[in-house]
Formats: C-alpha cells, structure tokens, sequence
C-alpha cells in the first residue's frame, strides 16, 4: 500500500521554512527520502530506521515516529536547490519480504 | 565511480514491438531493482533483484513483462509486445543489502520509452 504525502505541492519563498509529511498504514521498518528534480533521476537524501531517531543533513532533516507509523522531513532557509519533487519510500515486510514502496511525491518550488 | 548506467537512453518504437533495457548496477552491489515511473502512477517498483536471485516480482505488469539478472553486472527488462499504455519512464536503481531495505538506493538516468 502506497504511503500518503502531505502537502502535494508547496511553493515557498528563498529562505522559508517547509514540512512535508509521510503516513503509512502498515508497519514501517524504515522510510527513506529521495529528491528528484525534473527529467533526473531520482537522488537519496536520507533513511531513517526503526527507533523513532532523527536525522540531520546541513538543513534538510527528518524524523521517524514508528508508533505512529510516520515521518516527516524539515527543510529550514530553503535555497533555489531546494526545489524539485521529494518522495519518502516506506519499507514493509510482506510474505515476499521486505518492500519499499514510494509515496506519490511533495512538488516543491522555492521562488527567489 | 561510475554510477548505475541504463541504456538506452530514450527508445520510442511502435505498438508490438519488442523493448529491451539495460542496466548495469554500481560494482559491489547486490541488489537490483527495477521501477516504472509516470504521471499517473508515481514511482512503482516492478521487481528487485538480491544476489541475482528475482525476490519480489509482484509489480510486474503482466506476463509480457520480464526481467533477468544473469550476472552481477548486467540486467535486462524486456517487453514484448509492447503497448501505449507502457509509455513511462524506468529507471533502474541499485543497493547493498543484508537484511531489509534499509540501505540508499542508487538510480540511473533512466530510459524514457514511448511506444507509438
């Protein structure tokens, strides 16, 4: 099952703050973040396991709420860079074994 | 180090043709995948490889869809015959990993296929 994103869209100025949030129905093992920018392919930003930790990457950070089956990723003082279409990918364990299924995607533009 | 490399790059061929793309995987990784991307239906994984051994193929499309991974090098997606509605763009991506996904996955540039 495709873990939910929010917001499908977000369009911020140089230097705002922004949240995009993961939620999955199931039991997640880990989620990752990846950002993809138009015609590319897409890049890994961070994974975040089973322990409900946080992660910090410069001001791209992230947390995972495994009770609650949640993460949520934090970009601070957005910069142009920022700007593309962020996936989490949740991981799931089936009777195949482990998945990694994708989130439909967060497009976000950071405007001068 | 090189990357993950696809071939080609873009391909556009008509209806009942038969599709072949190609990936070759970051050295040292033992984990293959294969995802299908399109406006509709976002990022889908079609199958993974681990140690060249096909592990969950459930997101294959239908039978005129096949994946092999004969080597540690080298994999193959094919399509024959292929339809309109396979128009996407695929890219392949590789990993190291033991037990669980829990390890970054590399993407290539993927191929852009159109099929007439």
């Amino acid at each position: 099952q495709q873990p939910v994103q929010s917001p499908q869209a977000v369009i911020l100025r140089e230097g705002e703050d922004a949240v995009i949030n993961c939620s999955s129905s199931k039991a997640l093992y880990s989620v990752h973040w990846y950002r993809q920018k138009h015609g590319e392919a897409p890049v890994f930003l961070m994974i975040l396991l089973k322990g409900g930790e946080q992660k910090g990457h410069e001001k791209i950070s992230a947390s995972f709420n495994e009770k609650k089956q949640q993460s949520s990723l934090y970009l601070t003082a957005s910069q142009l860079s920022y700007s593309g279409t962020y996936f989490c990918g949740t991981e799931t364990r089936e009777t195949s074994g482990s998945r990694l299924t994708f989130g439909e995607g967060t497009q976000l533009t950071v405007n001068p | 180090d090189a990357g993950v490399i696809q071939s080609p790059r873009h391909e556009v061929t008509e209806m009942g043709q038969e599709v072949t793309l190609r990936c070759k995987p970051i050295s040292g990784h033992n984990s293959l995948f294969w995802y299908r991307q399109t406006m509709m239906r976002g990022l889908e994984l079609l199958i993974y490889f681990n140690n060249n051994v096909p592990i969950d193929d459930s997101g294959m499309p239908e039978d005129r869809f096949s994946a092999k991974m004969p080597n540690a090098s080298f994999s193959t997606l094919k399509i024959q015959p292929s339809e309109p509605r396979d128009s996407a763009v695929y890219f392949c991506a590789s990993s190291f990993i033991g037990a669980g996904l829990n390890q970054p996955q590399h993407f290539g540039d993927g191929t852009r296929l159109s099929i007439l």
